[in-house]
């Protein structure tokens, strides 16, 4: 059974930091892109950043280059999402997810929520 | 990266049909193949309905079927059921390994 499990989640002030990681299990994890997606409270879905396989190949949604990044451990089936400079509008449920043979995402973990306020 | 535009609210009986459409430009739900859509119930995380336009994963109820024409996909949902009721979105490639998800549609069975 494929499982994704995000943590890392928090409360964190405008201009903070935060590191976001993604246990997968029951599939070949290196052998997939991966994704992370995230929604604000009460609003859409937002992709946010793509990795490849073998973790070179990165890209990323225009309101977070250069701020985020977006990194994987395929010896330890790990995803991560690193968060610098964060702003009120990051706020939101960040979701990890294994993409499928066609651009679309077939699995999904259950979200961590990622707060920024002072 | 725009967003795709969706209607922000759909709403049937149970037993009809209805029709989510999605539209965007040629550089994403037009240019391409790998237009998808998710259902998301509240305080879950989403899940895929259909991918490639019209493809539909295993388990996923036939009363759900994709099209696309030009720069618009549409998501329509036959034989309404209680537990349709639910957010849905639309997702695009648009091209140089970036994508776009649409607005959003809450569907409300009456």
């Amino acid at each position: 059974e494929v499982q994704l499990v995000e943590s890392g989640g928090g409360l964190v002030q405008p201009g903070g930091s935060l590191r976001l990681s993604c246990e997968a299990s029951g599939f070949t994890f290196s052998s997939y892109w991966m994704s992370w997606v995230r929604q604000a409270p009460g609003k859409g879905l937002e992709w946010v950043a793509n990795i490849k396989q073998g973790g070179i190949e990165k890209y990323y949604v225009d309101s977070v280059k250069g701020r985020f990044t977006i990194s994987r451990d395929n010896a330890r089936n790990s995803l991560y999402l690193q968060m610098n400079s964060l702003r009120a509008e990051d706020t939101a449920v960040y979701y990890c997810a294994r993409w499928g043979v066609a651009w679309d995402l077939v699995y999904w973990g259950q979200g961590t929520l990622v707060t920024v306020s002072s | 990266q725009s967003a795709l535009t969706q209607p922000r609210s759909v709403s049937g009986s149970p037993g009809q049909s209805v029709t989510i459409s999605c539209t965007g430009t040629s550089s994403d739900v037009g240019g391409y193949i790998y237009v998808s859509w998710y259902q998301q119930h509240p305080g879950k995380a989403p899940k895929l309905l259909i991918y490639e336009v019209i493809k539909r994963p295993s388990g996923v109820p036939d009363r759900f079927s994709g099209s696309k024409s030009g720069n618009t996909a549409s998501l329509t949902i036959s034989g309404l059921q209680a537990e349709d009721e639910a957010d849905y979105y639309c997702f695009s490639y648009a091209g140089s390994y970036t994508l776009v998800f649409g607005g959003g549609t809450k569907l409300t069975v009456l």
